[in-house]
């Protein structure tokens, strides 16, 4: 079965410094992988997606097959970006996302 | 214009009623999906439609009902409310890209 693993609940880190939010799946296939955030009070949005290979806010994720891993990287974090954060991962493009149990990131002023 | 809508944001019922959530998207989207997002905040797929077909439809209570009307509307119909239903729904569409645009969530208590 697919599976999307987030080891870290919680993640707290002060302005200016590095992030790296993991994110592992399990899946035979070639996934499509994304991060979604969720921002306070707001609804959920698409951050990035891997076969994009783009920069979105900052933020940067490669797919590494090897290590079926697909972590999201900041160096240097800002206080806006504190909030929730999903890995998800579609089999095709036509279907449903599976979504990793989110971490939540703190940046401290 | 807000691309996925919910209605209501907020629903607060008692135990045993039947309450709607409403979705409609104004994307042309193909595939819409109705997501759980619990107290711990996991997200889950409930339902999955393509073209106003079921394609999707994960360990759901059957108390739970998606109805589709057409494309652009995924209504979703709980009947006899139970404390464990309180939670966030997120209605979804997607163009078929593997990603997906969410609602804003109906929060629903049930009391």
């Amino acid at each position: 079965a697919q599976r999307v693993t987030q080891p870290e609940k919680l993640l707290s880190v002060f302005k200016g410094a590095p992030v790296e939010l993991k994110c592992n799946y399990s899946y035979s296939g070639s996934p499509e992988l994304f991060w979604y955030v969720q921002y306070s009070r707001q609804r959920l949005q698409l951050l990035l997606r891997h076969i994009s290979r783009e920069s979105i806010k900052g933020f940067t994720a490669d797919l590494n097959k090897g290590e079926t891993s697909f972590h999201l990287k900041k160096p240097f974090a800002q206080e806006e970006d504190s909030a929730m954060y999903y890995c998800a991962l579609s089999r095709r493009v036509t279907d449903k996302l599976i979504f990793g149990t989110g971490t939540r990131l703190q940046v401290f002023p | 214009d807000t691309a996925v809508s919910q209605t209501p944001k907020y629903l607060v019922t008692q135990m045993g009623n039947d309450k709607s959530i409403k979705c409609e998207q104004n994307l042309g989207h193909d595939t819409m999906y109705w997501y759980k997002q619990d107290s711990k905040k996991f997200l889950k797929i409930m339902f999955s439609y393509n073209n106003k077909e079921l394609i999707i439809n994960e360990t759901v209570p059957n108390r739970f009902s998606p109805k589709s009307p057409d494309k652009a509307h995924l209504n979703l119909h709980i009947n006899s409310l139970e404390l464990g239903d309180s939670a966030v729904y997120f209605c979804a569409s997607s163009p078929n890209s593997g990603d997906a645009f969410f609602g804003q969530g109906t929060r629903l208590t049930v009391v």
